[in-house]
């Protein structure tokens, strides 16, 4: 019963480094959303993908590219990380159709730029 | 204009009392879905409660219900009994129009429960 699976759980970057942040379900949802979370400041949405093939731009999407590689994943690509991405990065998904749409969360991955 | 405004940014609580964690939220769609989400110290974000914006009454789960205040706008977390595993962030969210993608959260509360 895995839900949302992200990858890495940690990971420290340099400056300047490129990294991508993996997010899988298993839910068959149609829709995925990459959240950062900064101290103080709650869940700001990034980027999201409503099914597949298709992407949108969240509250905060500066320097940062996504994915929708199928169905299935979502992945996240800092091209050129800076201090200030140094956050909790959450995936999350959610079935479409449903008045309720509730979005389940993977496990986070705590992220911090040197 | 925030939002989703919590005010409380922690609390304590003795164990076994019941707790009501504030959110109020401003919208002016008449379509809306406001979410509860608790985070404990291992970093997971868990969906406790959900209250649609015509439901007719309060939304309830277990230990947890909702306060759903329409016209003052606020929809507070109740939770009876506390225990001690209900130590954690608590996260008050909405989606403005149920076809919205976006999910707007506020800052959260830290919930410590005392033995």
């Amino acid at each position: 019963n895995a839900g949302v699976t992200q990858t890495p759980k940690f990971q420290v970057l340099k400056t300047g480094q490129s990294m991508t942040l993996q997010c899988a379900q298993d839910m068959n949802h149609n829709s995925m959303y990459w959240y950062r979370q900064d101290p103080g400041m709650g869940l700001r949405l990034i980027y999201y993908s409503a099914s597949e093939g298709t992407t949108d731009k969240g509250e905060v999407p500066n320097g940062y590219n996504v994915s929708r590689l199928n169905k299935r994943e979502f992945s996240l690509r800092l091209e050129s990380a800076a201090p200030s991405q140094t956050s909790v990065y959450f995936c999350a998904s959610r079935r479409q159709g449903l008045t309720k749409n509730i979005q389940y969360f993977g496990a986070g991955t705590r992220l911090s730029v040197l | 204009a925030q939002k989703i405004t919590q005010t409380q940014p922690g609390m304590f609580v003795q164990e076994k009392e019941a707790v009501t964690l504030d959110c109020t939220y401003d919208t002016s769609d008449p379509s809306y879905g406001l979410f509860w989400y608790k985070q404990p110290s291992s970093g997971e974000m868990i969906f406790l409660i959900y209250q649609g914006s015509y439901d007719q009454q309060n939304a309830t789960e277990g230990r947890y219900s909702l306060n759903f205040q329409k016209a003052r706008k606020s929809a507070n977390l109740v939770i009876s009994a506390s225990q001690l595993g209900d130590s954690a962030m608590y996260f008050c969210a909405m989606r403005e129009n149920f076809g919205n993608e976006k999910l707007t959260f506020g800052t959260g509360t830290r919930l410590t429960i005392i033995p």
